[in-house]
This record gives structure tokens, sequence and C-alpha cells, in this order.
């Protein structure tokens, strides 16, 4: 299975909803990635985790927190998001916890914050 | 801030030519990668690219690398409709634990 599953595929909430977003892979990967996309622009890494435990958050604001349950998977909980943050949300996963793996990533939750 | 820019921002061919896009980056690298995104959805790793790897392909694909000039080429020969996407380089950092997508190049394969 080289698959990263992401759902939901897509999630319309307010600004004083809570929500997640669920990242499953079953590749045996010991790093995964939260990025954010906006239309018409690259990814931005968000955090990064390796071997279960953050590793790099990349000044993300604290109403995005992320967690990861077990080495399968990843989620980003949601809080008090701002119209702003409407955005393509892509999980990844990699073999290695460097840079240096190539990024395996989800199709992708597309987040509307009204 | 971003470390890879790429040009052309949009390129439109008709299928069967070849597709050339470059990516330029600020500080040394240990690798570059490309990947592909189709409209909206996740992306695809296409190549890796070493920074003491000058040069590696893989199917119609060819991927240059000068470090010198701190910047790649991607080279998709023969190119399909199916290959209309838009294709990011992204480069790690070789100090301080970076990893950078480019800003993109937006192809269009003309059937």
């Amino acid at each position: 299975d080289t698959e990263v599953t992401q759902t939901p595929k897509h999630l319309v909430m307010g600004m004083t909803n809570k929500k997640s977003l669920k990242c499953e892979q079953h590749m045996g990967h010991r790093a995964m990635y939260w990025y954010k996309q906006k239309a018409k622009k690259p990814p931005e890494l968000m955090f990064v985790y390796s071997y279960e435990k953050l590793s790099i958050n990349e000044s993300v604001p604290s109403r995005f927190s992320p967690e990861c349950p077990n080495s399968s998977l990843l989620n980003l909980h949601l809080h008090a998001l701002q119209p702003e943050d409407s955005a393509l949300y892509l999980c990844a996963s990699s073999t290695g916890t460097a840079y240096s793996y190539e990024q395996y990533f989800g199709p992708g939750t597309r987040l509307t914050v009204t | 801030s971003q470390q890879g820019e790429e040009d052309p921002q949009a390129l439109s061919i008709q299928e069967g030519e070849n597709a050339t896009m470059n990516c330029s980056y600020k500080t040394s690298i240990n690798n570059l990668q490309w990947y592909r995104q189709n409209s909206g959805r996740g992306l695809v790793h296409l190549i890796l690219i070493r920074s003491n790897e000058r040069e590696k392909h893989s199917g119609r694909l060819r991927v240059t690398l000068d470090t010198s000039k701190k910047s790649s080429s991607l080279l998709i020969t023969a190119s399909r409709a199916a290959d209309t996407a838009s294709y990011f380089c992204a480069t790690d950092a070789a100090t301080g634990n970076q990893f950078y997508f480019g800003t993109g190049t937006s192809l269009t394969v003309i059937p």
C-alpha cells in the first residue's frame, strides 16, 4: 500500500468551530508532514513529525494543533480559525526523517473558513 | 521565505514537443527534488538529485543541477496531454534544516 489518505476531502467551518483533519499511511514511514497550500501558490511546510515526535513547527499559529497518536496516523486539530486559513491542507510521509527522502502526498483536505 | 523561484510561471506547448522549466534557489542545498501536482490534488514525486550529481534521468524526464549557479532544470521530452500539471522544485537546505518548494511552473500540453 503506497497511499496516503486524508479525510475529509472538503471541510467548511465557522470561525468558532473546532474540527480535525486526519491523515493515515500504512507504508511504515517514520516521518509525517502537514503542509498548507493557497491557490496558485506552492505548499508551505507547517509541521514535521519524526518517529511520532514533533520535530519541526514552522512558526504556525496555535489555532493549528498537530497530533501524532501512532506511527500511521497524523491529525491536525483546528480551532478559532480565520478566513485567511482557507486553503488546501496536504499531508505527506517519507521513509526517512531528513529531507533527503521523497515524500508521498495525500490528496489533501480543502478547507473553507466562513 | 521561499527558497526557489521557477521560470517560466506558465508554459503552453503542443503534444509531442519538449518542455523545459527552471528552478533557481538561494542557499546551498543537500538535494533538490521535483514534484508534479495535478489541479488541486496532492503532489507526486518525480525525481531527486543530490548536490554532488549533475544530471539524472527517469523515463521522459531529465533533470540537471548546477550548484555553482544555484539552479536546476526539468526537461520533459515528447510531452503528452496527461503531463498537464504544475511542477514544483523543492530544496533541502544544507544548513538550518529547511525544506522549501519553489513557486512552480504551470504546464499545459495541448492535444
